[in-house]
């Protein structure tokens, strides 16, 4: 069955770039039956969804993350990826790649999630 | 900010039932169906409800959802101790192009 898995660092500067992998194993990823998820959760906050990208590389990103994010895909890898620059302690959380049932619907595959602090 | 607002916590028996709710607007819930997730601390979400009250394989039936104009609703019944989580509803937002989370509501069990 297809498995999710998150890498990178698990701390980072503010003011630098936070760069996250996800590993798709099991399946491809190469369809736009599916909008890959990035979602986060802040320590004693919500989910908050990141972003979403498909195979072709069309994304959606959340408003409020403002210009600071890139999401992109690399097929021959079969992994999408995170950017998130100007990072600041209020980007401290755990984040989590998803997949969706279908299209933009409910997230039924997720990775285990990885802890990413900003600090100095 | 999340556009879609729950009840910071719902509490009960064992055996008993709970209903979480899930306000949004004619942009999210009133055009799109609502997913519900349950999240245990250390564990990733898991998908409890999606597509108008489908349930993912090995999700009881004692989950269930409902809908009604710009509001849902989430049914647990038979409660159990294992139950005790977070619980968020989801769903895509067609104004902010952006799939949107609830709140977040707290079920304890009694």
């Amino acid at each position: 069955q297809v498995q999710l898995q998150e890498s990178g660092p698990g701390l980072v500067k503010p003011s630098e770039t936070l760069s996250l992998t996800c590993t798709v194993s099991g399946g491809s990823i190469s369809s736009c039956d599916y909008y890959w998820g990035w979602i986060r959760q802040p320590p004693g906050k919500g989910l908050e969804w990141i972003g979403s990208i498909c195979y072709s590389g069309n994304t959606y990103s959340n408003p409020s993350l403002g210009g600071r994010l890139t999401i992109s895909v690399d097929t021959s890898k079969n992994q999408f990826s995170l950017k998130l620059n100007s990072v600041t302690a209020a980007d401290t959380a755990v984040y989590y790649c998803a997949r969706p049932t279908g299209g933009h619907d409910g997230f039924d595959i997720w990775g285990q999630g990885i802890m990413v602090t900003v600090s100095s | 900010q999340s556009v879609l607002t729950q009840p910071p916590s719902v509490s009960a028996a064992p055996g008993q039932k709970v209903t979480i709710s899930c306000s949004g607007t004619t942009s999210n819930i009133g055009n799109y169906y609502v997913s519900w997730y349950q999240h245990l601390p250390g564990t990733a979400p898991k998908l409890l409800i999606y597509d108008n009250n489908k349930r993912p394989s090995g999700i009881p039936d004692r989950f269930s959802d409902s809908k009604s104009d710009t509001s849902a609703t989430l049914a647990i019944t038979g409660l159990q101790t294992g139950d005790e989580a977070d619980y968020y509803c989801g769903t895509w937002d067609s104004g902010l192009r952006a799939y949107v989370f609830g709140t977040g509501t707290k079920v304890t069990v009694l």
